[in-house]
């Protein structure tokens, strides 16, 4: 049972490329989330999926897009990387029977 | 829309009692979380309260007082391992996403 995974743990790239985070759970949680976090910003929502087959905006959607591919993955792409998206970008789902969010190690991102 | 409040730093000496507040303002109410977070990892799940009242695990207490809009997170015998940021997080209902305070950093000192 490994939990929340993500993949890559670093990335860095130039402004105007592209890239997909991934984000698979093990849990068979239907809720999945992506966060991004910068210092003394706390954790921001990105998107959420409440259920398969469901998407929806959080905070700050702009720039990113998600897919829901199947109950264990949700990822997170950026389509044109800009300096402002450099951050640390956690996944996370939601057991249905708790309130309890797990997250996932996280992704370092930098754009140069 | 929610937000919630927390004092940005507090330090503390090895072996004392801490206590973290958070207050907030949501439309619903579905219940107050706290995650622990420590520097390079990810958050993990501390406690939730959902009803008024102190939930204790086993140095880690706390507390909510949903008429008030408040609650707390208590540390006793406090450890240097205890350093890192904790965040409140309060969820409206039980199909939204949590929302995260913009965390506490807890610095233990001896």
């Amino acid at each position: 049972n490994a939990g929340v995974t993500q993949t890559p743990k670093f990335q860095v790239l130039k402004t105007g490329q592209s890239m997909t985070l991934q984000c698979a759970q093990d849990m068979n949680h239907n809720s999945m989330y992506w966060y991004r976090q910068d210092p003394g910003m706390g954790l921001r929502l990105i998107y959420y999926s409440a259920s398969e087959g469901t998407t929806d905006k959080g905070e700050v959607p702009n720039g990113y897009n998600v897919s829901r591919l199947n109950k264990r993955e949700f990822s997170l792409r950026l389509e044109s990387a800009a300096p402002s998206q450099t951050s640390v970008y956690f996944c996370a789902s939601k057991s249905p029977s708790t309130d309890t969010q797990y997250f996932g190690p996280g992704t370092r991102l930098t754009v140069l | 829309g929610q937000s919630l409040e927390q004092p940005s730093e507090v330090t503390a000496v090895e072996g004392a009692i801490v206590q973290i507040n958070c207050t907030y303002q949501t439309s619903g109410f579905y219940g107050l979380s706290w995650y622990q977070q420590h520097d390079g990892g990810a958050p993990t799940f501390l406690s939730y309260n959902a009803l008024d009242g102190l939930e204790e695990t086993g140095r880690f207490s706390s507390f909510l007082s949903r008429s008030d809009s408040y609650g707390y997170l208590l540390l006793q015998e406090l450890q240097m391992k205890d350093s890192a940021s904790y965040f409140c997080a309060v969820r409206d209902s039980g199909n939204t996403p949590l929302v995260f305070g913009k965390g506490t950093r807890l610095s233990v000192i001896a």
